[in-house]
């Protein structure tokens, strides 16, 4: 069974500050994509990543797969307070399709 | 990607009845999953419903409690049958449309039983 470690489980900071999101596990994923949730709506695809080393800049997040592609990490730069929601990873195996979720992390950025 | 919409959004039941949600895809797709999820947590995979096939349940999810359909490449229906509180949560689909495992959701649907 694979399982993709997230941490921290929350952030609570304030608008400007940065912040980084991380996903590990002991398995090797063919892809790793970055979620974004906003209560009340479905989970929102920000990134996949599949090469290892890779790094995507979306604006002001920065996503990165380790070079083994088992781990990843996001990292948000001058945080605004339309970055809150739940951030979650999720890794792509052999299981077609299928994706291996890590427990997600709670960003609250106050103005 | 995919446009996913979802009905309802939210329901309140009694216990002992069952609701049933819709999932519509705005283009055809192979493989459709369905997920469960508290409130700001992450996602635990009901089952996955592929057109054509039976739907393969995951570990602690049987075909009683979840029944499934999938009668076409642009559509499934999730049951949840026998509600009891411990149901009470948000039930989403998703698609994977692409090569690379992602998955595109709806918006949900939140379920209160009573």
């Amino acid at each position: 069974t694979q399982l993709l470690e997230q941490s921290p489980q929350f952030l609570s900071i304030q608008e400007g500050e940065n912040l980084t999101v991380y996903c590990n596990s002991s398995s090797v994923f063919s892809s790793l994509q970055w979620y974004r949730q906003e209560p009340g709506e479905g989970p929102v695809l920000l990134v996949t990543v599949v090469t290892g080393g890779e790094v995507k800049k979306l604006k002001r997040l920065t996503f990165q797969f380790g070079d083994a592609r088992k781990d990843s990490s996001l990292h948000i730069t001058a945080a605004q307070p339309g970055d809150t929601g739940l951030y979650l990873c999720a890794g792509g195996g052999t299981s077609y399709g299928k994706l291996t979720f890590g427990q997600g992390t709670i960003l609250t950025v106050h103005p | 990607s995919a446009v996913i919409s979802q009905k309802p959004s939210r329901d309140i039941c009694q216990r002992g009845t069952s609701l049933t949600i819709q999932c519509q895809v705005d283009s055809q797709v192979t493989m459709m999953f369905w997920y469960r999820q508290q409130p700001g947590q992450s996602l635990t995979l009901i089952a996955t419903a592929n057109q054509g096939s039976e739907a393969t349940y995951e570990s602690g999810f049987v075909i009683d409690k979840f029944p499934i359909s999938r009668p076409n490449l642009t559509f499934s229906t999730l049951t949840v049958s026998n509600l009891s509180p411990e149901d009470s949560s948000i039930y989403l689909c998703s698609v994977s449309p692409t090569f690379y495992n992602e998955q595109f959701f709806g918006p949900g649907t939140r379920l209160t039983v009573l």
